[in-house]
């Protein structure tokens, strides 16, 4: 029940191609939604993150739409840049004690051809 | 310029040595975490902590042991207990579960563990 399930693992488009990214989750105390965005050799870096409170949260090109009910996030990043290549995380937590501690999918790596 | 540090960047050990981890941050943040990546696994967590002097076992502790007597540091130590120890450790921090609703973390840029 603590798990975030990440899809597709590898994605591969072309640029100005719309990726997408999905999650889904068990726990229903889940009610804080990272991504993270990671380069090769590099730490992960905080993207855009969303609470359950809104169906969609824009930042830039970078779009994660919510459903609660279904239990699934997403991440869509519309006209995408070789630049954006790189390995996409998502996780949840939920808030209050050491239930806080962030659960991470396992990635998708992203390659944007020129 | 604040931030977390870790170091080395690139770690090499013989199989059978300790080794210790550095993770430094000038962020203020209460929590601070250890977590281990291999390709395909994600990140899996080692060990947290919320507060100085007080941590707590992750998923994946076997074979690690951290200390936390300054609210700055974080280290993590990889004993000869640890069976797979090659890998990328990256060290977090965020505000504290107590502070703030929601646990924002930020990650530092990685040690590379290599056994030999």
């Amino acid at each position: 029940q603590q798990q975030v399930k990440q899809s597709p693992q590898s994605l591969i488009v072309q640029k100005g191609g719309i990726p997408i990214i999905n999650c889904a989750y068990e726990n229903t105390a889940f009610d804080y939604f990272p991504w993270y965005q990671q380069f090769p050799g590099k730490g992960p870096a905080l993207l855009i993150a969303i609470r359950p409170d809104v169906s969609e949260k824009k930042e830039g090109r970078f779009t994660i739409s919510f459903n609660k009910s279904a239990k699934q996030f997403s991440l869509h990043i519309m006209d995408s840049q070789p630049g954006d290549s790189a390995t996409y995380f998502c996780a949840a937590s939920s808030s209050g004690g050491s239930q806080g501690n962030l659960i991470f999918g396992k990635g998708t790596k992203l390659s944007v051809k020129p | 310029d604040g931030g977390i540090t870790q170091s080395p960047k690139y770690l090499f050990r013989k199989e059978g040595q300790n080794v210790t981890l550095s993770c430094e941050q000038n962020l203020n943040h209460d929590a601070m975490y250890w977590y281990r990546q291999d390709p395909g696994q994600g990140l899996r967590l080692i060990y947290y902590s919320q507060i100085v002097n007080d941590f707590q076992k992750g998923d994946i502790a076997e074979g690690y042991s951290v200390s936390r007597e300054k609210k700055e540091s974080f280290p993590l130590t990889v004993t000869s207990a640890q069976k797979n120890p090659t890998a990328f450790y990256l060290c977090a921090s965020s505000i504290s579960v107590g502070r703030a609703r929601y646990n924002e973390q930020f990650f530092g840029p990685g040690t590379r563990l290599t056994v030999l």
